[in-house]
């Protein structure tokens, strides 16, 4: 069965210090791979996708992410976090044949303090 | 982007009541629309997925009984906890996809249900 594991579940940080939260997966086919961020009251919304390419993945408000295929990761970074980071983190698998289900990991609670 | 919809956004009911939350998308077409459960500080959890035209597949250990899902148009699925204890407040969150093979998939705002 799929699986997603999100190493840190609360990470505080502080204004412009680098970013990197883990991300691990479990299956064995052709995965899409996702980030999503939930700010205080909101709904998800998508921070980036890897579907197929270039392993490095540019997303919106400066994130990236690195699919790793060897090491069944997909980890997220930003080099310098701001105070408006502040939100959970959710990674999502879907597998190539899964009818489009989203297997979430556990979430990362990301506190930036300016 | 495209829009997805839920209402209400938060309800309070007794026990042993029904309630009804209804997952819309705005602006897009959705023959397949996904029905999560999120507890508190915790991870979504997968619970169906609702077909446009056909019965719903729910995931193991939900209880297709308790929580009836309709899909009657291409833009509206419906949810109904039925008769709902304290153990089901939780919030509810609606996602749809785009179509095509590398779609994203659209959120809903959440319902927040609190069951007394």
């Amino acid at each position: 069965a799929q699986s997603v594991s999100q190493h840190n579940h609360h990470v505080i940080l502080s204004e412009a210090a680098s970013l990197e939260l883990g991300c691990n997966y479990s299956y064995g086919g052709t995965v899409n791979l996702f980030w999503y961020v939930q700010y205080p009251g909101q709904h998800l919304q998508l921070l980036l996708k890897y579907f197929s390419g270039d392993p490095l993945v540019k997303g919106i408000k400066g994130f990236e992410a690195e699919f790793i295929k060897s090491k069944f990761s997909f980890n997220l970074r930003k080099p310098s976090v701001q105070w408006s980071d502040t939100a959970e983190y959710f990674c999502a698998v879907k597998g190539y044949n899964q009818g489009g289900k989203l297997i979430f990991g556990q979430g990362t609670e990301l506190s930036v303090k300016p | 982007g495209a829009v997805v919809s839920q209402h209400p956004s938060w309800v309070i009911c007794k026990s042993g009541t029904s309630v009804k939350i209804e997952c819309r998308s705005l602006d897009f077409q959705a023959t397949t629309m996904f029905w999560y459960r999120q507890f508190p500080k915790q991870s979504l959890m997968l619970m169906a997925t609702s077909n446009e035209g056909s019965k719903a597949t729910y995931e193991q250990g939900v209880e297709k009984d308790k929580f009836l899902i309709n899909h009657a148009s291409l833009t509206l699925s419906t949810l109904t906890v039925t008769s709902a204890h304290p153990e089901d407040s939780s919030f509810y969150i609606c996602s749809a996809p785009l179509a095509g093979g590398q779609s994203e998939q659209f959120f809903g705002p959440g319902t927040r249900l609190t069951v007394l």
